[in-house]
């Protein structure tokens, strides 16, 4: 298994401003994940963020509001820009050491964002 | 495109009775199925997931799933519960093989509340 943390665990920021948000793992690991969990209801993935290349997005979600770094196979940021109080929710990173579906994703505790 | 659908929101029962906890899904492709637990203020855990093979699958902390293909379904189950397993409960499937890694996609969860 992989231990993750993230940092800040949660925090609040004023409207207009941007907040980065560090995942770290404790092994190295080829796929990461961000997930957004808004209030009272599930988790939808942002992106995928693959060492040494860029990140890919879901539909809903672009690199100008969400850019993301990958800079090696322990460590990644997402930044939420420009943050509007629709922001405000729970930001999750995972990790999955393989490439298949078979892989067990492990999360990391969450960072709880909360805009005014 | 896959959807989950939970359709229990709270499930409240009482300490050492039986639990079920309801989970269906959507697909146009076959998919693996995840269970997550959800403590407070933590992230995600793995419970079980089904992959291949026997339908019946058992996971951590005595909690056991079935699938079944032709109701597309994968329901949760306990035969008894605690206290401790009072958390949230998230199902969750991927597409086989993308290759991409398990872009998961999640129920909107359940809340299961453990009563004396």
């Amino acid at each position: 298994s992989a231990v993750i943390s993230q940092k800040p665990s949660r925090d609040i920021c004023q409207r207009g401003t941007s907040l980065t948000i560090q995942c770290q793992v404790d092994s190295q690991v080829t796929m990461m994940f961000w997930y957004r969990q808004q209030p009272g209801q599930s988790l939808t993935l942002i992106a995928t963020a693959n060492q040494g290349s860029e990140a890919t997005y879901e539909s809903g979600f672009v690199i100008d509001k969400f850019p993301i770094s990958r800079p090696n196979l322990t460590f990644s940021t997402l930044t939420v820009s420009n943050m509007s109080p629709e922001d405000s929710s729970i930001y999750l990173c995972s990790v999955e050491s393989g490439w298949t579906s078979t892989d067990t994703q492990y999360f990391g505790p969450g960072t709880r964002l909360t805009v005014l | 495109a896959q959807s989950v659908t939970q359709l229990d929101s709270q499930v409240p029962v009482f300490e050492e009775a039986p639990v079920e906890l309801r989970c269906n899904y959507s697909s146009s492709v076959s998919v693996y199925l995840f269970w997550y637990v959800q403590y407070p203020n933590q992230g995600l855990q793995l419970l079980l997931k089904y992959l291949s093979g026997s339908t019946l699958v058992k996971g951590i902390n005595g909690f056991e799933a079935e699938f079944n293909k032709s109701q597309t379904s994968f329901h949760l189950r306990k035969p008894s519960v605690h206290i401790s397993d009072t958390a949230e409960y998230f199902c969750a499937v991927t597409p086989l093989d993308t290759g991409g890694g398990n872009k998961l996609t999640f129920g909107t969860g359940t809340q299961l509340k453990v009563e004396l």
